[in-house]
């Protein structure tokens, strides 16, 4: 099993829609959870931090179930600028990431 | 906020060359780098962890005599791939850990594109 597993994608929708991508990750003793964005051919950047409680950073909300390892990042009201590839990344002890292979996303007129 | 410059962006060298990629904190401190690789379509990898003034720690199955790396100062980093041949040809990027930030943030460099010929 991988340690953190992600839907490949690709997800195809329209402008405006909603849309919604898990993730599982198989170590419980995991510290930090992000949500990156990766471009085509480009280096990953970081869209947002997940915590417990729930986070929202204007049309993206994050979410965190530790109980079920299962982080979850919603798009709402999507834009062209958002096609993308979403890394469900995990941090462990010592500072060291785990990265999902990434869901696309691509949003269409 | 934070940069790491890294460089060259890309490059192609022939098998059984050498090629070093250099990472630079621009306006912070960076005690720890980790250096990554991503094949296409799959995720990124770690490789090894650079800490100054020490040894780097490598991941499983990371040949440490092929990929050299040398963190001598706060803010620079470099990774020496040693006899290249065509499968190290990959997205090499390195990151830092910003200290201070509560929400661990991690910074990473624009990536070098190997391609080995």
């Amino acid at each position: 099993r991988k340690e953190v597993e992600q839907d490949p994608g690709p997800f195809n929708v329209p402008e405006g829609a909603t849309v919604a991508f898990n993730c599982t990750y198989s170590n419980s003793a995991s510290q930090s959870f992000f949500w990156y964005r990766q471009d085509c051919r480009k280096e990953p950047k970081l869209l947002m931090s997940v915590y417990s409680s729930g986070n929202e950073d204007g049309r993206f909300t994050a979410q965190l179930n530790r109980a079920s390892q299962y982080i979850s990042l919603l798009i709402r009201d999507s834009k062209l600028s958002d096609s993308a590839t979403y890394l469900c990344v995990v941090g462990g002890g010592g500072n060291k990431l785990t990265f999902g292979t990434g869901t696309q996303l691509k949003v269409e007129l | 906020g934070a940069v790491v410059s890294q460089h060259p962006s890309r490059v192609i060298c022939k098998s059984g060359t050498s090629v070093k990629i250099e990472c630079r904190s621009l306006d912070f401190q960076a005690t720890t780098m980790f250096w990554y690789r991503q094949f296409p379509k799959q995720s990124l990898m770690l490789m090894a962890t650079s800490n100054e003034g020490s040894k780097a720690t490598y991941e499983q199955g990371v040949e440490k005599d092929k990929f050299l790396i040398n963190h001598a100062s706060l803010t620079l980093s470099t990774l020496t791939v040693t006899s290249a041949h065509p499968e190290d040809s990959s997205f090499y990027i390195c990151s830092a850990r910003i200290v201070g930030q509560t929400n661990y943030g991690y910074t990473f460099g624009s990536g070098t594109r190997l391609t080995v010929v």
